[in-house]
């Protein structure tokens, strides 16, 4: 089955630790997205990668870090430095930038 | 940052209305529209990707227009069904070197 998944579905962690969310698509797209979404928000662009071993910042990047290494994963790190981490985090990928995204599941982390 | 809006924010109708949502988005350098499903529980899924002046698109009892040059869609539902029950997101494309910028959303309920 082709798909994008997210793991995990739940993450709870410590304040003040580091977590890496992951996220991997096998539907061969070049264009990786993360988003945010809290309550009475849309959603918010973290980071984008348009190809392998590039990645972009978007308008909520402070805080979080990402790797693309292969092309078909794409994992977020939340760092200690992101001031409110509690939320919904949702990962998309496209065939090229911009094109209809599919989405995976998401991850609510809970910052405890 | 560029700024997509959405209304109402939400929406509470009974089986068989027809409802409308509106999306607001910068007519400068625009691309593309892109309009997103998101029910409870789920991905959000693609409904129509609109890229020229007057465009409609339709799928089923859903359809959606395009004015490019005043920076609006709308998103038409005929005969509302429990089942369309979701939060309606739209998504713009204003090749401004960036990902996909997303509204907040409506959210409609349709009550049977």
């Amino acid at each position: 089955d082709g798909g994008i998944t997210q793991s995990p579905k739940y993450l709870f962690r410590k304040e003040g630790q580091n977590v890496t969310l992951s996220c991997e698509q096998n539907l061969n797209h070049d264009a990786m997205y993360w988003y945010r979404q809290d309550p009475g928000q849309g959603l918010r662009l973290i980071y984008y990668s348009q190809i392998v071993n590039d990645f972009q910042k978007g308008d909520i990047a402070e805080g979080y870090s990402v790797s693309r290494e292969k092309k078909e994963s794409f994992p977020l790190t939340v760092t200690s430095a992101q001031k409110n981490p509690t939320a919904f985090y949702l990962c998309a990928s496209s065939i090229v930038l911009n094109t209809e995204a599919f989405f995976g599941q998401g991850t609510r982390l809970t910052v405890v | 940052i560029l700024n997509v809006e959405q209304s109402p924010q939400s929406l509470h109708v009974q089986e068989g209305d027809s409802t409308n949502f509106t999306c607001s988005f910068p007519s400068s350098n625009f691309y593309a529209l892109h309009w997103y499903r998101w029910e409870t529980a789920k991905s959000p899924e693609a409904l129509f990707v609109m890229t020229l002046n007057g465009d409609e698109k339709k799928k089923g009892r859903i359809s959606a227009t395009l004015n490019t040059k005043e920076g609006y869609s709308y998103l038409y539902i005929k005969g509302s069904q429990p089942e369309d029950s979701a939060t309606y997101l739209c998504a713009s494309d204003n090749q401004a070197g960036t990902a996909l910028i997303f509204g907040k959303g409506t959210t409609l309920s349709v009550s049977s």
